[in-house]
């Protein structure tokens, strides 16, 4: 069945820091891959997505690419900044129905 | 703009009681979930539905069931909860129709339910 890795968490960085999240999947075909943000007592909310090998995705200073050869999807981000302490769950979504399978989720604190 | 709302944000049970979680969402989305967010596991699918009248299990359906009577509300109901049921729970919308369907799910801001 379909699958999603996430690398285990919390991650604690400084304002500034370079933010990496690894994020694997296992799936037949060709999923779309997304990413997914929470913030304290919120719900979850697209952050940025990918449909086809190669693609990139970016938001907010956000990006990630999704890579067919390594079945990986990793967030990255160049600055972080206090206001993105947050838990972020990679997903997939495999066929064409809006069934996604989540990730278990990576917290992220960043400290002034 | 009040997208996915849902009811009660708060709830505490005791064993063997019944409940309903409501969902409301007013994009017109064809698709609406029911997922169960617990520490460790991520956010697992319990229901979802197409479209009115129509209605599937997810990956953890035991121990509840839905209805969708409208486009708009897809309400969970616990028959009999148990503490395994303790949880936060999300529901999401989304457009099925193919041009407008993004694949991005819509959340509620939560529910969070805890059975002694």
């Amino acid at each position: 069945g379909n699958s999603v890795t996430q690398m285990e968490g919390p991650v604690t960085l400084s304002e500034e820091a370079f933010l990496t999240i690894n994020c694997t999947y296992t799936a037949t075909g060709y999923p779309s891959l997304f990413w997914y943000v929470q913030y304290p007592g919120e719900g979850l909310q697209l952050l940025l997505k990918a449909t086809k090998a190669d693609d990139k995705g970016s938001n907010k200073g956000f990006e990630a690419t999704y890579r067919k050869e390594t079945t990986s999807f990793h967030l990255e981000k160049g600055s972080v900044q206090v206001s993105d302490s947050a838990v972020y769950f990679c997903a997939l979504r495999r066929g064409g129905g809006n069934k996604l399978t989540f990730g278990t989720g990576t917290q992220l604190k960043v400290e002034l | 703009n009040a997208g996915v709302t849902q009811t009660p944000k708060f709830q505490v049970l005791k064993t063997g009681q019944s409940m309903t979680l409501q969902c409301a969402q007013d994009m017109n989305h064809e698709y609406m979930s029911w997922y169960r967010q617990d520490p460790g596991m991520g956010l697992r699918l319990i229901h979802y539905s197409v479209g009115a009248g129509i209605t599937d299990q997810g990956e953890v359906p035991n121990g509840y069931n839905v209805s969708r009577s409208t486009t708009e509300d897809f309400p969970l109901r616990l028959l009999s909860a148990a503490p395994s049921q303790t949880s936060v729970y999300f529901c999401a919308s989304s457009y099925l129709k193919a041009r407008a369907n993004t694949g991005e799910l819509f959340f509620g801001e939560g529910s969070r339910l805890t059975v002694l």
